[in-house]
């Protein structure tokens, strides 16, 4: 069963810092992966796909990276502001036929810019 | 543009009372996904559909939750007998189409969610 781990839980830093969310499963035997945001008492928003023949996507401030084999990947933010604290999520698509549909999604990471 | 769209967005049940929840996928979307989120976790999968074909229900919890997708574009959950520990918030998706290879079409896109809660 495939099983998706984020680290750190909560990480609070001052605005205009660069940062890294970890992300790591335990099946690399996957069809894509995706990076999601949440705002509280809000639904999910897609940030970034990656396909499993890549190894990194781009969107302005953000970059993801995907190292299959070693089932890793993170999420780097340039120059945070305010208004990127919010929860990221990170998810799975497995490439079984069977499971395949579906995302597996991590616990989260909560993140604070602070001003 | 138009998105996913859930309703209710919030519904109180008593314990022991059906509900039904609904979800509007982006139009053409054919594959549509149910997702349960608790407080401070990360979405859990429940159930998909392709079309009005239910392809996957192995992450329903017990035989008192059902979905449907009679026409292939509105979906409805519906979860009889409301226990407490369903208290959650139900998370709808939708995409374009499973079977292509293109980021775009394989994006899911989800909606605000109804948050359950149990008393």
């Amino acid at each position: 069963k495939q099983e998706v781990t984020q680290i750190p839980a909560a990480l609070s830093v001052p605005e205009g810092e660069n940062l890294v969310l970890n992300c790591s499963f335990t099946d690399s035997a996957i069809y894509n992966l995706q990076w999601f945001r949440q705002d509280p008492g809000k639904g999910l928003t897609s940030l970034l796909l990656i396909q499993s023949s890549q190894r990194e996507q781009t969107s302005g401030r953000l970059n993801a990276s995907l190292d299959k084999s070693s089932g890793r990947s993170t999420l780097y933010i340039a120059a945070s502001q305010p208004g990127d604290s919010a929860t990221y999520l990170c998810a799975v698509k497995g490439s079984g036929e069977t499971s395949g549909s579906r995302l597996t999604f991590g616990e989260g990471t909560q993140l604070t810019v602070n001003p | 543009g138009a998105g996913v769209s859930q309703s209710p967005r919030y519904k109180v049940a008593k314990r022991g009372q059906d509900v039904a929840l609904r979800c509007d996928p982006i139009s053409g979307h054919v594959s549509l996904f149910w997702y349960q989120q608790a407080l401070g976790q990360g979405p859990e999968f429940l159930t998909y559909f392709q079309n009005e074909a239910q392809l996957d229900k192995s992450g329903l919890p017990s035989d008192r939750f059902f979905a449907e997708r009679p026409e292939g574009s509105v979906s409805t959950l519906k979860i009889q007998r409301t226990q407490q520990e369903d208290s959650a918030v139900y998370l709808c998706a939708s995409s374009l189409n499973r079977a292509s290879a293109t980021q775009f079409t394989d994006t899911q896109y989800f909606g605000p969610g109804t948050r359950l809660t149990v008393l």
